[in-house]
């Protein structure tokens, strides 16, 4: 099955900056790659996607990166503030064929430091 | 996207005793699913539930202690059956595709 692999772990940025979280995945047949932002107390927040006949998305501070023959793709947050402290999980899925496999990464803690 | 609720919010409970997790949806899904959250660690898959059928459990998980009930298109529910401090975890419900998850259910065992 699949699995993904995600770093760092924990991220701490001053404001301002940017932040970049990886992640790899196994199987070459994925190709719906969502991220989630998961606040204290909350579930997790679809904040941005992309599939694989797409090699980069934007949406305003964040944007993603997918790499189809590295089997990578990234998170990009620009200007970071205060309120982008979250947990980040990405994940992977083979979409269509009838399959709901979502498999996630083990997190990334962002701290944002004013 | 759907807007997904879930109900209780969070609860603490005896082992040995059962609680029953319910999952709403603002629209008509052909399938939910339930994931658990251990503290600190990532989503886990626990089942697939369809309106009509039986749900798919994964690996690890049981009908008996997890059992699901899926009667229409926008509710499902979800035991945890017999619970033991193991149990504690953050129970989630999710619609696909996208996946969008609900607020999830803080579950604490004594």
């Amino acid at each position: 099955g699949e699995n993904v692999e995600q770093h760092p772990s924990t991220l701490s940025v001053q404001e301002g900056d940017s932040a970049v979280i990886k992640c790899t995945y196994s199987d070459s047949a994925s190709n719906y790659f969502p991220w989630y932002k998961q606040e204290l107390g909350k579930g997790p927040q679809l904040i941005i996607d992309i599939r694989s006949n797409v090699g980069e998305k934007k949406d305003q501070r964040i944007a993603v990166t997918l790499n189809k023959t590295a089997k990578h793709f990234s998170l990009h947050i620009t200007e970071t503030q205060p309120e982008d402290s979250a947990v980040y999980f990405c994940a992977a899925s083979i979409e269509g064929a009838g399959s709901y496999q979502l498999t996630f990464g083990k997190g990334t803690k962002l701290s944002v430091i004013p | 996207s759907a807007v997904i609720s879930q109900k209780p919010s969070r609860d603490i409970c005896q082992r040995g005793t059962s609680l029953t997790i319910q999952c709403q949806v603002d629209s008509q899904v052909t399938m939910m699913f339930w994931y658990r959250q251990q503290p600190g660690q990532s989503l886990t898959l626990i089942a697939t539930a369809n309106q009509g059928s039986e749900a798919t459990y994964e690996s690890g998980f049981v009908i008996d202690k997890f059992p699901i009930s899926r009667p229409n298109l926008t509710f499902s529910t979800l035991t945890v059956s017999n619970m033991s401090p193991e149990d504690s975890s953050i129970y989630l419900c999710s619609v696909a595709t996208p996946w969008y998850f609900g607020p999830g259910t803080r579950l604490l065992v004594l």
